[in-house]
């Protein structure tokens, strides 16, 4: 089955980039997702297709793929940026259709 | 204000079946733009996508999971239910409801989830 592959932590400076890098097979051929999730909270969708940011989500967030990596950017990281974030693609030649990363989890220094 | 809420049991023992209910508001579930998924996280574990519906009752379901998996839904109540048979303490998780969004580009038709639950946590423990 599909595998994404995510860094299990990325720490940055409140004010500084995060760049967070999603990997796998083929994923430049993929659209790929990304999602915010806080302990307790409903998961928040931050980047859908690739690149498009939902209404509601900060400019600072920003998506790319470049070769067989999606990475999503934070800039001008604040403290409430801190959680895990999971990318995301369809992929429907595989049992779980539905993949996800393994989460990387932010830490805002 | 879309939300959506999931309810069920927080306990259920090895072999018996899980219902699960997700109450959407905000959206209809005859809107053909859309459909509710589920999705769970056990512990120490990536999310991992269950099963989605959409307004046309179209139904898909993880492949891994399928025998054990029923989804149905009830358009007046703005309900869909997800029903899990034969539980092992490894699908103890926090199982979330999810709108489902989709694209079809170049033949192939591509699914997010752009709205989510808080989720439950279930675990399956004698």
């Amino acid at each position: 089955s599909y595998v994404l592959t995510q860094p299990p932590s990325v720490s940055v400076a409140p004010g500084k980039t995060a760049r967070i890098t999603c990997g796998g097979d083929n994923i430049g051929q993929k659209a790929v997702h990304w999602y915010q999730l806080k302990p307790g909270q409903a998961p928040v969708l931050v980047i859908y297709y690739n690149s498009d940011r939902p209404s509601g989500i900060p400019e600072r967030f920003s998506g790319s793929k470049s070769g067989n990596t999606a990475t999503l950017t934070i800039s001008r990281v604040e403290a409430g940026d801190e959680a895990d974030y999971c990318c995301q693609v369809w992929d429907g030649s595989s049992d779980h259709r539905g993949v996800f990363g393994g989460g990387t989890k932010l830490t805002v220094l | 204000q879309v939300t959506l809420k999931e309810s069920g049991p927080a306990l259920v023992k090895p072999t018996e079946t899980l219902t699960l209910t997700c109450s959407v508001s905000g959206f209809a579930l005859s809107d053909v733009r859309m459909g509710v998924g589920w999705i769970r996280q056990s512990p120490g574990k990536a999310l991992a996508w269950l099963a989605h519906i959409f307004s046309n009752d179209e139904k898909s379901y993880n492949t891994s999971l399928k025998n054990r998996l029923t989804l149905s839904r009830d358009t007046s109540k703005r309900q869909v239910v997800l029903t899990m048979t034969d539980l092992d303490p490894v699908d103890t998780a926090t199982y979330y409801c999810a709108r489902v969004r989709f694209r079809a580009t170049d033949g192939t038709i591509v699914y997010w989830f752009d709205r989510w639950g808080q989720g439950t946590l279930v675990t399956v423990s004698s």
